[in-house]
Order: structure tokens, then C-alpha cells, then sequence
């Protein structure tokens, strides 16, 4: 079955930019939407964005400015980046798919997620 | 502050009935569906619910979810320890070029 593993450095210093990939195992790209969705601590969940298997992007309007959500198909590899990082950006960074046969908007498969920590 | 609201804390005893509450406006909830996710302590989000009121497969029966307007609800009935968890409902807001919106998340106590 397909699986989604997060990838990337857990430390990343104030103003710098914090870069992750996610792995799809088991499945193809294609077909899907992949989002990246964090959860700060004491806080809720939060949508940055994601990437159509064509390559179409769409972003949430208050990180915007910062995000690059991009795809390398042949790797089966998605990855975020978020510019300009401060301590509020500090969160367990899921990737999830999403357009299958539940829902363009239902995220039915998660990775485990990956502790990202923004301090100097 | 989260774009959906739910009430930030639910309990129930074993065998209970359960519901949580999820508001929104006419550009998230009223004009879209909505989904629900169980996060289990220390483990990744699941789908609970999709499309307001289906259940994916291996989902039990205990789940239930409606719309109505601009608010959504959860249902658990039969309440178990293993329901312990926090619960978040999401949407597709159609507002600033589209983006899904997620509730603050509700953590349900099993007395």
C-alpha cells in the first residue's frame, strides 16, 4: 500500500529556510494531490499547501509569500520549502495525499510527520 | 485562531454518546464538503469522515457526521478509552484563490 515518509533537517536557525521532502512508497505520483499540513505545538492543524500531480500548486494565503511546494515524479518526491522562518514556523510537518476516491479534499493517506524546531 | 471553530475540549464516560461541533461561514463549510480526523496520541492524523457523512472503509459505525448550513457535527456513540484522541474538521474554503481551513481541534476525554 502506498506509504509517505517525511525527510529533512529538525533544526533550522531564525531567517533561514527550511527545506523537507516527502517519499511515496508503494504508488505512483500521479493522479493526486500532495499537501503538506503542520501542527505547532499547542495549536491545531494547519494547511500549507499542495501540489496537483501536474504540477499546479495552491497555497494558503498567510504562508504564500514563503512556500514552494514542488515535484520530482521520476524520485516520487515532493518537497516544501518555507523561507524566512521564525519560531511560530516550529511544528510536526506532515505531508498527506489527498483526490482519491474519498474527495479531492479528504486526506486519506499521512505520513508520520517530521519534528521541525526553528531556534538559533 | 483557527477559521472553523469547535469547543476546544469534549468527555464522556464508557457507552456514552458524543458530539462535537464545527462552525463556519458560507465560503468554507456552507458551500463545501466537510471532513473529519481522528490524531491518536503521538501518531499522525486519520480520515474519520469524508464528503460530511461518509465513512471510509474499516471506519466502525460508532462515527457519525452531519451538515447543515455553515456547521458540521461528530457523533460518537458507544464511547470507548481508545476513543481518546483529538478530533479536527476541515473544509475547502472557497475565499483568496481557495485553501482548506481546519478547526482548532476538540480533545475528547473518556472519563
Amino acid at each position: 500500500q502506498v506509504q509517505l515518509q517525511e525527510s529533512g533537517p529538525g533544526l533550522v536557525k531564525p531567517s533561514e529556510t527550511l527545506s523537507l521532502t516527502c517519499t511515496v512508497s508503494g504508488g505512483s505520483i500521479n493522479s493526486y494531490y500532495w499537501n503538506w499540513i503542520r501542527l505547532p505545538p499547542g495549536k491545531g492543524l494547519e494547511w500549507i499547501g499542495h501540489i496537483y500531480y501536474t504540477g499546479r500548486t495552491q497555497y494558503t494565503p498567510s504562508l504564500k509569500s514563503r512556500v514552494t511546494i514542488s515535484l520530482d515524479t521520476p524520485k516520487n518526491h515532493i518537497s516544501l520549502k518555507l523561507s524566512s522562518v521564525t519560531a511560530a514556523d516550529t511544528a510536526v510537518y506532515y505531508c498527506a495525499r489527498s483526490g482519491s476516491k474519498y474527495g479531492s479534499d479528504a486526506f486519506d493517506i499521512w505520513g508520520q510527520g517530521t519534528v521541525v524546531s526553528v531556534s538559533s | 485562531q483557527s477559521v472553523l471553530t469547535q469547543p476546544p475540549s469534549a468527555s464522556g464516560t464508557p457507552g456514552q454518546r458524543v458530539t462535537i461541533s464545527c462552525s463556519g461561514t458560507s465560503s468554507n463549510i456552507g458551500s463545501n464538503t466537510v471532513e473529519w480526523y481522528q490524531r491518536l496520541p503521538g501518531t499522525a492524523p486519520k480520515l474519520l469522515i469524508y464528503s460530511n457523512n461518509q465513512r471510509p472503509s474499516g471506519v466502525p459505525d460508532r462515527f457519525s457526521a452531519s451538515k447543515s448550513g455553515t456547521s458540521a457535527s461528530l457523533a460518537i456513540s458507544g464511547l470507548q478509552s481508545g476513543d481518546e484522541a483529538d478530533y479536527y474538521c476541515a473544509a475547502w474554503d472557497d475565499s483568496l484563490n481557495g485553501h482548506v481551513v481546519f478547526g482548532g481541534g476538540t480533545q475528547l476525554t473518556v472519563l
